[in-house]
């Protein structure tokens, strides 16, 4: 299982663009990289996942770099409501999560 | 569609009690999880279970147990509640294969004293 690692915590401002980066230097071949996202007293919530070069949706970009040590989760335009905690996580059959980094987001 | 539902949401215990916490999904999902955070921490893995009647351990399985009787549900129990285990418990169901987004419950607050 891959261990990652994320900044603990970063602060933006509405309608700035967010990067969150994750280091994953000992994933697997198989592992994917997937974000979750917790708002306070609620459970994580799926936001992306990817495998390789960029993925996008309705929500967020996810870019990981060919050699897969890293990856990173693009906010575009980040809200109040995108204040949160966010996790990377390398996964095959169960999850990992570490501490996440929690984002605060100022008017 | 309720998703995945948690009961209690709230609970008081004394060192030594035992209690049940029930979880419940309507997705028909195969693979079912129960987490654990602790105040600014992640969640840490308890137990999963990867079908009807099966369980497995994860991370974190002492002083827990768990029951997978019917797909729909998945059972945490504590059978001698400790001060440690004040926490807040949250459970999960995805399809399949780690791969597959999990979708959570709303977690139980559980409070050891």
């Amino acid at each position: 299982l891959a261990k990652t690692t994320q900044p603990i915590s970063m602060d933006s401002y509405e309608g700035q663009e967010v990067n969150i980066t994750c280091s994953h230097n000992n994933i697997a071949t198989n592992d994917y990289i997937t974000w979750y996202q917790q708002f306070p007293s609620q459970g994580p919530r799926f936001i992306i996942q990817g495998y390789k070069t960029k993925v996008t949706n309705e929500v967020a970009s996810l870019f990981i770099p060919a050699d897969r040590k890293s990856s990173t989760l693009s906010l575009p335009r980040v809200s109040l409501s995108d204040t949160a905690v966010y996790y990377c996580l390398g996964n095959t059959d169960k999850l990992i999560f570490g501490t996440g980094t929690r984002l605060q987001v100022f008017p | 569609n309720a998703g995945v539902t948690q009961t209690p949401k709230f609970r008081v215990l004394k060192t030594g009690q035992s209690m049940t916490l029930l979880c419940a999904q309507d997705m028909n999902h195969e693979y079912m999880y129960w987490y654990r955070q602790d105040p600014g921490m992640g969640l840490r893995l308890i137990h999963y279970s990867v079908g009807e009647g099966t369980t497995a351990k994860g991370e974190v399985p002492d002083g827990y147990n768990v029951s997978r009787l019917k797909k729909q549900n998945f059972l945490l129990g504590l059978e001698s509640a400790a001060p440690s285990q004040t926490s807040v418990y949250f459970c999960a169901s995805s399809f399949p294969g780690g791969l597959n987004e999990q979708f959570f419950g709303p977690g139980t607050r559980l409070t050891v004293l």
